[in-house]
C-alpha cells in the first residue's frame, strides 16, 4: 500500500484540462513543501515535471502546473494532448527522514 | 549533463543477495547537495523509493525494506551501489538509480533502469 494515495485512472478528451490529486498527511504532503512530480512513460526513465510543490523544471510546458492545500497536492494538465498520456506519480519527503510514493495514476487522452 | 547507468545481474536467485552499481558520468558524485538514490517498480506495480545515500557515506532507507538493504558509495570510481538480501520473487522489479537535489523528493537525474528478476 502506497504511503501517498492517487486516482488509479483519470481520462480526458483533447485541449481539455484534467486534474490528478495526492493525498497524505500532515506527517508528510501537509507537512512540507517538498512534493514533486514525475512523468513516466513505460520502458522510460521517469521524468521531473514538478518539484517544490509547484516549481517547474526548465524544458517543462506550462500547460503543467501544480499546488497544494493541506494534505492534499495536485497536478492540473491543461490542453490536454497525445503526447500527455503516461503514468504521473507524486512523491514527497515525510518527517521520518524517508521519501513516499503516491501509487501512480494512468492518464488516458480520449 | 550528468548521466546515470546501472549495472549488475539480471537474475538473482531467491534467497540470494541482490547487488547494482550505478555509474555516475558528467559530474562528480561527491558534489554537494546531492543525494544518490534507488528507486524500483514493481511489474504493473508504482514506483518505491528504495533509500539514498550522501556522498559522506550517510544512509536513509526505506522502513519496510531496512533490514535487507545496504547503499554504499565509491567516489573515487564516482559510483553508487544497492545490496538487497534475502531476495524472493517479491523483489523482481525493474530497479532504478536517480539523483536527488536535496534529498526533497526532487530526483532530477535518473538512469535507464534495469529488470531483476528472482527466481529459484
Amino acid at each position: 500500500q502506497s504511503a501517498l494515495t492517487q486516482p488509479a485512472s483519470v481520462s480526458g478528451s483533447p485541449g481539455q484540462s484534467i486534474t490528478i490529486s495526492c493525498t497524505g498527511t500532515s506527517s508528510d504532503v501537509g507537512g512540507y513543501d517538498y512534493v514533486s512530480w514525475y512523468q513516466h512513460h513505460p520502458g522510460k526513465a521517469p521524468k521531473l515535471i514538478i518539484s517544490d510543490v509547484s516549481s517547474r523544471p526548465s524544458g517543462i510546458s506550462n500547460r503543467l502546473s501544480a499546488s497544494k492545500s493541506g494534505n492534499t497536492a495536485s497536478l492540473t494538465i491543461s490542453g490536454l494532448q497525445a503526447e500527455d498520456e503516461a503514468d504521473y506519480y507524486c512523491t514527497s519527503y515525510t518527517s521520518s527522514n524517508t521519501l513516499a510514493f503516491g501509487g501512480g495514476t494512468k492518464v488516458t487522452v480520449l | 549533463q550528468v548521466q546515470l547507468q546501472e549495472s549488475g545481474p539480471g537474475l538473482v536467485k531467491t534467497s540470494q543477495t541482490l547487488s547494482l552499481t550505478c555509474t555516475v558520468s558528467g559530474g562528480a558524485i561527491s558534489r554537494g547537495g546531492y543525494f544518490w538514490s534507488w528507486i524500483r517498480q514493481h511489474p504493473g506495480k508504482g514506483l518505491e523509493w528504495i533509500g539514498y545515500i550522501f556522498h559522506s557515506g550517510t544512509t536513509y532507507y526505506n522502513p519496510s525494506l531496512e533490514s535487507r538493504v545496504a547503499i554504499s558509495v565509491d567516489t573515487s570510481k564516482n559510483q553508487f551501489s544497492l545490496k538487497l538480501s534475502s531476495v524472493t520473487a517479491a523483489d523482481t522489479a525493474v530497479y532504478y538509480c536517480a539523483r536527488d537535489y536535496g534529498g526533497n523528493s526532487h530526483f532530477d537525474q535518473w538512469g535507464p533502469g534495469t529488470l531483476v528478476t528472482v527466481s529459484s
